[in-house]
């Protein structure tokens, strides 16, 4: 299940089950949007990115759905593994087209 | 096909001290942004160079920051007479893009002011 935890909310998944990790944008004339995978120590990593054009977009294990209306962003990884336990965050490209604004992040955690 | 490098990857100053910040886009990028993350956080957008020139540099501290992009070399960002709360990682990412899309990001600078 999801908890806020002090400062990061977790996501804690069992092993090859789905996670689906949520994230609230703020501002409606945002265009396109990514999310990222942070590893301990290391920099973001491009995930899957989106364009406001789009309800969803699918990769490797990965999708996004985007819902304008409500200005809501999703992850989804299949068959989660051990390997995907990191930080998540989304980012939205705004209207001065080059800055990202990112959102506060999800920690995953998953249970081998 | 190396990916953005940054160095030095821990960087440790006094109050006072002077902090360098290096970035190298991957190749064929002449897009770089900095990026600042505090503990727990998401990363905060600082300044975004081209060759030669600042684009934006709303997210830089008025005082005391600068950046730069020169023709040849590293992109640089600069911190003179640091205080602890400059303490956090310092990410650049690059890109070919004059938009911003497809912002690759190097494994960051963690600096620590004493």
């Amino acid at each position: 299940g999801e908890s806020v935890g002090l400062h990061l909310p977790t996501l804690s998944v069992q092993e090859g089950d789905n996670s689906i990790i949520n994230c609230a944008y703020s501002n409606s004339a945002s265009d396109y949007f990514i999310w990222y995978k942070q590893e301990s120590g290391k920099g973001p990593q491009f995930i899957i990115d989106i364009r406001s054009n789009m309800d969803k977009r699918q990769g490797q294990r990965v999708t996004v759905l985007l819902n304008k209306t409500v200005k809501h962003l999703s992850l989804q990884i299949a068959a989660t593994q051990p390997g995907d336990s990191a930080v998540y965050f989304c980012a939205e490209q705004g209207d001065s087209s080059y800055k990202l604004i990112f959102g506060s992040g999800t920690r995953l955690l998953v249970r081998p | 096909n190396a990916g953005v490098m940054q160095n030095p990857r821990h960087l440790v100053r006094r109050r006072g001290q002077e902090a360098r910040l290096r970035c190298s886009p991957m190749k064929g990028h002449s897009h770089v942004y900095w990026y600042r993350q505090l503990p727990e956080e998401g990363l905060k957008f600082m300044v975004y160079l081209q060759k030669e020139n600042i684009i934006d540099e709303s997210g830089m501290p008025k005082e005391r920051f600068s950046a730069e992009f020169p023709k040849e070399g590293p992109s640089i960002l600069r911190i003179q007479q640091v205080v602890r709360g400059d303490s956090a990682a310092y990410f650049c990412a690059s890109s070919p893009r004059e938009d911003g899309e497809t912002q690759y990001f190097g494994p960051g600078t963690r600096l620590l002011v004493l």
